[in-house]
């Protein structure tokens, strides 16, 4: 079975401060990994994605993640944070044949 | 016009209404999907359909019934909804899958249905 825990419904960070976005996965086979942000009134847009290969996966908008299969985590980080950073993030896990498996959300407030 | 369009953007229906959401995609896929997004809780899959037929349907009510005519065009009609399905509905779109690993899915904005 396939499931997303992403912890912490709301994080606040400082515009320049490190962002830190956590989540965890279980996974019956081997994941594969998404980020997606959403913006007010938006729909979602990948941020990253791990299939297989380089575990630490570049995104956009300054955005990485790193696949530790040990700890089960994909954590998605940004060394300084943007005002315009501010948004919920969603984690999910794929198995294959289409199937996406999300977390509940983590808001991001930027604070000025 | 690019990417994975809905329509309406915002719905306001009654309990006795009848109506449909549209979904569009340009990117030439062929898989297609319906998503519920409430507050707090995970976006739940409602259907998915690949080069036109349904692969999956977890158990949506049937109030709910979604249509998908060719590969660009999904729709999901509504009738007779209670005002618990008041939710953000989000389409979305990918290439088939490859042997093995699920491609991304692009997502569309969303139509904002509030059933009273």
């Amino acid at each position: 079975a396939q499931s997303v825990t992403q912890l912490g419904s709301h994080v606040s960070v400082s515009e320049g401060a490190l962002v830190l976005l956590r989540c965890n996965y279980s996974s019956s086979v081997p994941p594969y990994l998404f980020w997606y942000v959403q913006y007010p009134n938006q729909g979602l847009q990948l941020l990253l994605k791990y299939t297989t290969g380089a575990t630490l996966v570049k995104g956009i908008n300054g955005f990485e993640a790193e696949f530790k299969k040990s700890e089960t985590s994909f954590h998605l980080t940004k060394p300084s944070a943007h005002m315009s950073d501010a948004a919920e993030y969603f984690c999910a896990v794929s198995p294959g044949a289409n199937n996406l498996f999300f977390g509940t959300g983590t808001r991001l407030t930027v604070i000025p | 016009e690019t990417g994975v369009t809905q329509t309406p953007r915002h719905l306001v229906m009654g309990m006795t209404n009848k109506k449909s959401l549209k979904c569009e995609q340009h990117l030439g896929h062929n898989a297609m999907y319906w998503y519920k997004q409430s507050a707090k809780k995970p976006l739940e899959l409602m259907f998915v359909y690949s080069l036109e037929e349904r692969v999956e349907n977890n158990s949506v009510p049937s109030r709910f019934s979604p249509e998908c005519p060719n590969s660009s065009h999904l729709f999901l009609h509504l009738h007779t909804l209670q005002p618990e399905d008041s939710a953000l509905y989000l389409c979305a779109s990918s290439p088939p899958p490859l042997a093995g690993p699920t491609d991304t899915q692009y997502f569309g904005p969303g139509t904002r249905l509030t059933v009273l």
